[in-house]
């Protein structure tokens, strides 16, 4: 199963939005709305930022949003901080034998 | 407050094996489904293997299916995962993490990872 298609990089400036792109297939990010997004700053292991395309668990800040259209999947930050300078991951659950997929990876750099 | 501790990475030759262990503490471990997730030096994430809550359903990546056995112990509130036929790709910070409740699709607690180094 390949993996989910994110940009290898994004960045903007403090207070501005930026999105990250998800792109998958009909048997995965098209198919379910099971699309998770996480982020992970180095050295730390990944938090769930956003489940089920737009969902967004207790204690995230509401500056994270995620949707889907198609065969892709958004996740979008608006008032950019020091501190989402991070990796962001998007997976989504797979009809193949594997269950799960993630995406690349996207370095998000804040200027 | 939900913990989950790694323990059993370490090196380990071609060909060999090693057992993961995941200590689970702060929740009803019994009732939660379970991962181990892996990620390469300076690569992104994998997710390898999968476990239902009363152990009767399991899924694997391809890339470790038929080397490596995802078990858990209910009672002793822990996770494992049994690598056998190790490659040098298989070298990752290993996780454990819990599918989240609202949907099992996601995970929303992670251990801090436990190193596998697969070199001669």
């Amino acid at each position: 199963q390949s993996a989910l298609t994110q940009p290898a990089s994004v960045s903007g400036s403090p207070g501005q939005s930026i999105t990250i792109s998800c792109t998958g297939t009909s048997s995965d990010v098209g198919g379910y709305n099971y699309v998770s997004w996480y982020q992970q700053h180095p050295g730390k292991a990944p938090k769930l930022m956003i489940y089920d395309v737009s969902n967004r668990p207790s204690g995230v800040s509401n500056r994270f949003s995620g949707s889907k259209s198609g065969n892709t999947a958004s996740l979008t930050i608006s008032g950019l901080q020091a501190e989402d300078e991070a990796d962001y991951y998007c997976s989504s659950y797979t009809s193949s034998s594997t269950l799960e997929v993630f995406g690349g990876g996207t370095k998000l750099t804040v200027l | 407050e939900v913990q989950l501790v790694e323990s059993g990475g370490g090196l380990v030759q071609p060909g060999g094996s090693l057992r993961l262990s995941c200590a689970a503490s702060g929740f009803t471990f019994s009732s939660y489904e379970m991962n181990w997730v892996r990620q390469a030096p300076g690569k992104g994430l994998e997710w390898v293997s999968y476990i239902s809550s009363s152990g009767s359903t399991i899924y694997y990546a391809d890339s470790v299916k038929g080397r490596f056995t995802i078990s858990r112990d209910n009672a002793k509130n822990s996770l494992y995962l049994q690598m056998n036929s190790l490659r040098a790709e298989d070298t990752a910070v290993y996780y454990c993490a819990r599918s989240f409740e609202y949907s099992s699709s996601s995970l929303d607690y992670w251990g801090q990872g436990t190193l596998v180094t697969v070199s001669s």
